[in-house]
């Protein structure tokens, strides 16, 4: 089955203590892309990837760091999480970027509390 | 910069009324423009783009929407509401090329709800 995966799906830290939220796509997708969902702002996105080895920041990428070693993986770090990355976090793949139009296929979400 | 406002927080509809859900975008250049749907405890999925061509867009379940260039809207439309529409609608746009070509911007969402 076509999907997007992110791991886990339900956290509980404290503050400073570093994590990583996983996301895995099967569908040899070129671009992915990170977002987080907070009431009252919708989605915002931290960072994006056109392809292995090259990212870029979005509109909110301060805290969070990500890499794309492989074409299929796009993990998000948070070095020191603070408890306003509380939030609900989405990851994203396309076939290609969505300056070409491209649609984006969601992951099931990842939902983050920092205490 | 490229923004995107969906200027209803909510919307009421009943239940075989049209409906309507607005978005108005921001962007310098020539926009890419999505509408996506999220249902409660759900992730996000695609209902319509318009990428060029005609600006009326149809898409998944009975929604389109329309383009309009000089107004810089795309408004989301379904003729006959159903109770299962009721959901979190969210409008996004993108840069057709350009530097920031890999930005998607969405809108802070529309709840809404049709009433039986």
């Amino acid at each position: 089955e076509a999907q997007v995966t992110q791991n886990p799906r339900y956290l509980i830290t404290v503050t400073g203590k570093k994590l990583t939220v996983t996301c895995s796509q099967n569908m040899n997708h070129e671009y992915m892309s990170w977002y987080r969902q907070d009431p009252g702002l919708g989605l915002r996105q931290i960072y994006y990837s056109m392809n292995v080895e090259v990212t870029d920041k979005g509109d909110v990428p301060e805290g969070y760091k990500v890499s794309r070693k492989e074409k299929r993986n796009f993990p998000l770090i948070l070095e020191s999480p603070s408890p306003n990355q509380t939030s609900l976090y989405f990851c994203a793949s396309s076939p290609d970027t969505v300056g070409r139009g491209e649609t984006q296929y969601f992951g099931p979400g990842t939902r983050l509390l920092v205490l | 910069a490229q923004s995107v406002a969906q200027p209803e927080d909510q919307v009421n509809v009943a239940e075989g009324n049209p409906l309507t859900v607005k978005c108005t975008y921001s962007v310098s250049g020539n926009p890419y423009l999505f509408w996506y749907v999220q249902y409660p405890n759900r992730g996000l999925q695609f209902l319509l783009k318009y990428i060029t061509g005609d600006n009326l867009v149809k898409g998944s379940y009975g929604f389109e929407a329309e383009f309009n260039k000089s107004q810089t809207s795309f408004h989301l439309k379904k003729p006959s509401a159903l109770v299962s529409d009721s959901a979190l609608y969210f409008c996004a746009v993108s840069l057709a090329g350009g530097t920031s070509y890999g930005k998607l911007t969405f809108g802070q969402g529309t709840i809404l709800t049709v009433h039986p």
